[in-house]
């Protein structure tokens, strides 16, 4: 079946626009997360969906980054007025979590640059 | 909070050798061990994992084993192949827990050669 999809596969923005990005989980996934990778780095955790629940946003790095769930499906994170740190890649992944099986699917990533 | 360390963070091997990456974590209640491969390019994709209920877990040429008393784990792959060649991540969460996050090692990059 369809893997976790995400839009645009690469944005160049520049400092102080805003930028959306967007994830399209697998069907019938209720967990959503979203994770970035700088250059060189491993992952790092920005926010989690679980169906109806209030998203954990404990690893947001700033109040300029924020997200939401909408049907609790698609997701969108948005980057406000963006600066040359927040250059990376944004990956987004689901999971069914039925408790059993927590293994998370990643998509391919956002690739962000910021100028 | 949970830390996980990796090492190493860059590995070569010819052809047919066996490679070893190793991680170490730091949160005692962490139970969910996979295993992410990374090509160029793309996203990471779980080639093994393991719980905290087993200590070793074998998948064809690749076997990922748990110290749970010394809070390691390490993924071994034999007979490496040229298309081994990708950025491995280790990770560790609370898996049992809903909404717990996967805590990522730095990774590290394999390189095949033939």
């Amino acid at each position: 079946g369809a893997g976790v999809s995400q839009s645009p596969s690469n944005k160049v923005t520049e400092k102080g626009k805003d930028v959306e990005l967007r994830c399209d989980p697998i069907s019938g996934h209720t967990a959503l997360y979203w994770y970035r990778q700088s250059l060189g780095q491993g992952l790092e955790f920005l926010i989690y969906f679980q169906g109806n629940s209030a998203p954990d946003k404990s690893g947001l790095p700033s109040d300029r980054f924020s997200a939401e769930r909408t049907g609790g499906s698609v997701s969108t994170l948005t980057i406000q007025r963006t600066q040359q740190e927040d250059s990376a890649v944004y990956l987004c992944a689901s999971s069914k979590w039925t408790g059993l099986d927590e293994t998370q699917y990643f998509g391919p990533g956002t690739r962000l640059l910021v100028l | 909070g949970e830390n996980v360390e990796q090492h190493p963070s860059t590995l070569s091997v010819q052809e047919g050798d066996s490679a070893v990456i190793k991680c170490t974590y730091s949160d005692s209640a962490s139970n969910y061990f996979p295993w992410y491969k990374q090509e160029l390019g793309k996203g990471p994709q779980l080639i093994i994992d393991i719980r905290s209920n087993v200590g070793e877990k074998k998948d064809q040429r690749i076997a990922v084993t748990l110290n749970k008393t010394a809070k390691h784990f390490s993924l071994h792959i034999t007979e490496t192949q040229p298309e081994d060649s990708a950025v491995y991540f280790c990770a560790a969460s609370r898996g049992n827990q809903a909404g717990t996050a996967l805590i990522f090692g730095k990774g590290t990059t394999l390189s095949v050669s033939s």
